[in-house]
């Protein structure tokens, strides 16, 4: 069965500090791949999508993630994190044979901001 | 506001009792899906709906859970008997028509409590 896997739960870091968020999947077939962000008590929110073409994606606020296909990777970054970074994040992906375009979620990483 | 609206937000009911939430997609979205999202944990799929037609159920969705769409707007998503174990989030999303690749957009959920 296809999985999400986050590697870290948490991840704590000083403002201005780079950062990444791990995220590995398992599938034999082609996906779409997918980051979204939850700021407390509100809606997850679409960060940034691999769909096809250049490996590399990159969202309004300075994150960025880099589709690694022999690595079965997403990993997501960001040179220089501010407090308002501060959320649950989660990795998610779509089977390109899906014929719903259900997603399969990552159990989360909570990015803790310091000052 | 247009995007995904879901009520109640907040629901505490007794073991035992039955409940029903509601879920509004963003107008002219056929695709709706409903997840459940535990503690600690990203969300997982439930069912979907391809306007008005159920066409995936999860082996989470017990005989306890049903769900509706009945003329491919609005979705209730009904549990019967409710269990301890039923308490979480309950989130809703939906995406245009089209490509399998498009966007879900997510709505703030209806978090349970059973007592």
């Amino acid at each position: 069965a296809q999985s999400v896997t986050q590697l870290d739960s948490q991840v704590p870091v000083f403002e201005e500090a780079p950062v990444e968020l791990r995220c590995n999947y398992s599938s034999s077939v082609s996906v779409y791949l997918f980051w979204y962000v939850q700021y407390p008590n509100q809606g997850l929110q679409l960060l940034l999508k691999y769909l096809s073409g250049s490996t590399l994606v990159e969202s309004i606020n300075g994150f960025e993630a880099e589709f690694n296909k022999s690595q079965t990777s997403f990993h997501l970054r960001k040179p220089s994190v501010h407090i308002s970074d501060t959320a649950e994040y989660f990795c998610a992906v779509k089977m390109g044979s899906s014929n719903t375009g259900k997603l399969i979620f990552g159990q989360g990483t909570t990015l803790q901001v310091k000052p | 506001d247009t995007g995904v609206s879901q009520d109640p937000r907040h629901k505490i009911t007794k073991r035992g009792q039955n409940v029903t939430f509601r879920c509004d997609p963003i107008s002219e979205h056929n695709r709706l899906y409903w997840y459940r999202q535990t503690l600690g944990q990203g969300p997982e799929f439930l069912t979907y709906f391809q306007n008005e037609a159920q066409l995936e159920k999860s082996r989470l969705l017990s005989d306890r859970f049903s769900a509706e769409r009945p003329k491919g707007s609005f979705s209730t998503l009904e549990i019967q008997r409710t269990e301890q174990g039923d308490s979480a989030m309950y989130l809703c999303a939906s995406s245009p028509t089209g490509l399998i690749s498009n966007e879900q957009f997510f709505g703030p959920g209806t978090r349970l409590t059973v007592l």
